[in-house]
Formats: structure tokens, sequence, C-alpha cells
């Protein structure tokens, strides 16, 4: 079985502050991990993804995200915000079924 | 080349009508999926694919049925619409051995 929970349905941050959107999965394998964002009326893409290799996952746009076994958590990080970064960003897992399973999405709003 | 397109973008149904809605991709991929994604729910799966002739059911897929009589294209339809399968549609593809899946603009569909 596996699950995602995406802690925080909104976060809003300043332009140019730190962005932080926070995964924890559950998975009974090892698991794969994305990260997608979806801009309005748009389907969703493909920002980072973590396969096994590196836990420290650089992505699209300046988002990484880093892999922590122990705390079964994968969260997304970019250092500065720019309002363009305003979006739905979902977090999703996969434990080699080939069917991932989504979190239920954070909305990022960014202030001038 | 396209990746996943569908058609059509938006639809407006009355109660008991029936619809269709395809999904192309050309990137030759083995695995498709359909979701609806709803206010506050995120993604979730309707039906999906994992080859040509095949289709499985995921954790929605009560009011639909799906066909994928060619690997490119995966049709969603609704034989008897009801208002509670309003929602904006994706489709998407996965090719093997790449985990991530690649998701259509949506089609938003409104029931009446």
């Amino acid at each position: 079985a596996q699950s995602v929970t995406q802690l925080g349905s909104h976060v809003s941050v300043s332009e140019g502050a730190l962005v932080l959107l926070r995964c924890n999965y559950s998975s009974s394998v090892p698991p794969y991990l994305f990260w997608y964002v979806q801009y309005p009326n748009q389907g969703l893409q493909l920002l980072l993804k973590y396969t096994s290799a590196a836990t420290l996952v650089k992505g699209i746009n300046g988002f990484e995200a880093e892999f922590k076994k122990s705390e079964t958590s994968f969260h997304l990080t970019k250092p500065s915000a720019h309002m363009s970064d305003a979006a739905e960003y979902f977090c999703a897992v996969d434990g080699g079924s080939y069917i991932p399973t989504f979190g239920r999405g954070t909305s990022l709003i960014v202030h001038p | 080349n396209a990746g996943v397109t569908q058609t059509p973008k938006f639809r407006v149904l009355k109660t008991g009508q029936s619809m269709t809605l395809l999904c192309a991709q050309d990137m030759n991929h083995e695995y498709m999926y359909w979701y609806r994604q709803d206010p506050g729910m995120g993604l979730r799966l309707i039906h999906y694919s994992v080859g040509e002739g095949t289709t499985a059911k995921g954790e929605v897929p009560d009011g639909y049925n799906v066909s994928r009589l060619k690997k490119q294209n995966f049709l969603l339809g609704l034989e008897s619409a009801a208002p509670s399968q309003t929602s904006v549609y994706f489709c998407a593809s996965r090719g093997n051995p790449t985990y991530e899946q690649y998701f259509g603009p949506g089609t938003r569909l409104t029931v009446t």
C-alpha cells in the first residue's frame, strides 16, 4: 500500500522568500517519488523525480527536493520565490505498481 | 511531437446524455491513465491501461467505461452523465522504463 500526505492545502510566501512545500509518503517498498506543478487551466508537468539515485534531486525552475528515508519525506524547496511560481503543486509516490498515488495538492501563493 | 492531447477541451452535458473523451499520445507509451480532478480532492484515478487491448479499474470507476483499441488512444466514456461527474478530466501516459507521467491539457466537463 502507498499513500501521500501534503501538509497545508495553501502556502503563502513573499516574492524572494524561501519556498517549502511538505510531502510525506508511505510505501511498503522503496518508492519512486515525484513533484508535479499545475498552472491555472493546464495539465500537470513534472518538476522533478526521485528514482533511487541521488537523494537530493534538482528540478526545473530552481526547485529541488530531498529524499529522507528515515523521515519518509520528500519536501520541495526553492531558495527564492518568484511570482511565476504561483501554482498548484502535487507530490506523488509510486511503489513500483505503475499506478502512482497523488497527494491532494498545495496551492502556492506568492505575494509581491 | 504533440505529447498527450485531449478532445474536447470543454463540454456541457445534460443529465442522462452520453459522451466520449478522447486521449491520444504520440510517444509510443504503454501505460495510459484517466483521472478526474475536483477541488480539494487532488487527482483520482478512474481507469488505466497497461497496454493495447487492456484496461483496469482505478479508484473511482463507477459511471465510466474505457477502451484502448489502439496503443496511442485511450477513450473514456460516460454512458449516462450525472451532475456528480462534473469535473476536470486529465489523461496521462507513461513509458517504460521512464517513471514519470505526461499529462494532457484536460477536459472541463459540466453536467447540468
